[in-house]
């Protein structure tokens, strides 16, 4: 059974600083998502990584996929309270069947 | 509009009752899926399709859960004798297969059964 890990859960941090959010997951698979959420709303898509050793950037958000470690990195540069949301991965099992993760709640404060 | 829509938007129910959720997809897209989130986790996969056939079901959809697409379009997500852990936010999604990987979510119904 697939499984996908994040870590931190949940993660506070000021306006200006950099930090990374992980995922790990458990059996093989070449594509893995990410999504934001915000409380109430639905999901909204970041980024769709294809192969190993992709690498996709917006604005302030970058994220890496790593399929021999089975990791994916969601990295912040420079924070800003915008971007204050829960955080999911999600590692596609066939046919686009999503395993999510149990997502990160960034809060960032002034 | 073109994202995928769902119906209702919200929707409270005694236990016992039965509830049908409709889900419209992005036009032409040919995979539709269904979540079921509860609150502070990540979505579960429930069931999908392909056009109108009903490819996988979770083993989290019991007897009590039944979806169905006719013609490939809209889609419907009924329970039947709805119980309290039934509770959550249902999701529907949508995916062109064999163009973009990209997997669209609706806005979500939103269940309470008291």
């Amino acid at each position: 059974e697939l499984k996908v890990e994040q870590n931190p859960l949940f993660l506070s941090m000021q306006e200006g600083k950099n930090y990374t959010i992980y995922c790990n997951y458990s059996t093989t698979s070449d594509r893995l998502y990410w999504y934001r959420q915000d409380p109430g709303k639905s999901l909204e898509s970041l980024f769709v990584l294809l192969s190993n050793g992709a690498v996709k950037q917006e604005g302030r958000l970058m994220a890496s996929l790593d399929t021999k470690a089975r990791l994916s990195t969601l990295h912040i540069t420079a924070a800003v309270h915008d971007l204050s949301a829960t955080y999911f991965c999600a590692v596609d099992m066939g046919a686009q069947k999503l395993v999510f993760g149990q997502g990160t709640r960034l809060t960032i404060n002034p | 509009d073109t994202g995928v829509s769902q119906d209702p938007r919200h929707k409270i129910t005694k236990r016992g009752q039965n509830v049908t959720f409709r889900c419209d997809p992005i036009s032409e897209h040919n995979r539709l899926y269904w979540y079921r989130q509860t609150l502070g986790q990540g979505p579960e996969f429930l069931t999908y399709f392909q056009n109108e056939a009903q490819l996988e079901k979770s083993r989290l959809l019991s007897d009590r859960f039944s979806a169905e697409r006719p013609k490939g379009s809209f889609s419907t997500l009924e329970i039947q004798r709805t119980e309290q852990g039934d509770s959550a936010m249902y999701l529907c999604a949508s995916s062109y297969r064999g163009r973009s990987y990209e997997q669209y979510f609706g806005p979500g119904t939103r269940l309470t059964v008291t």
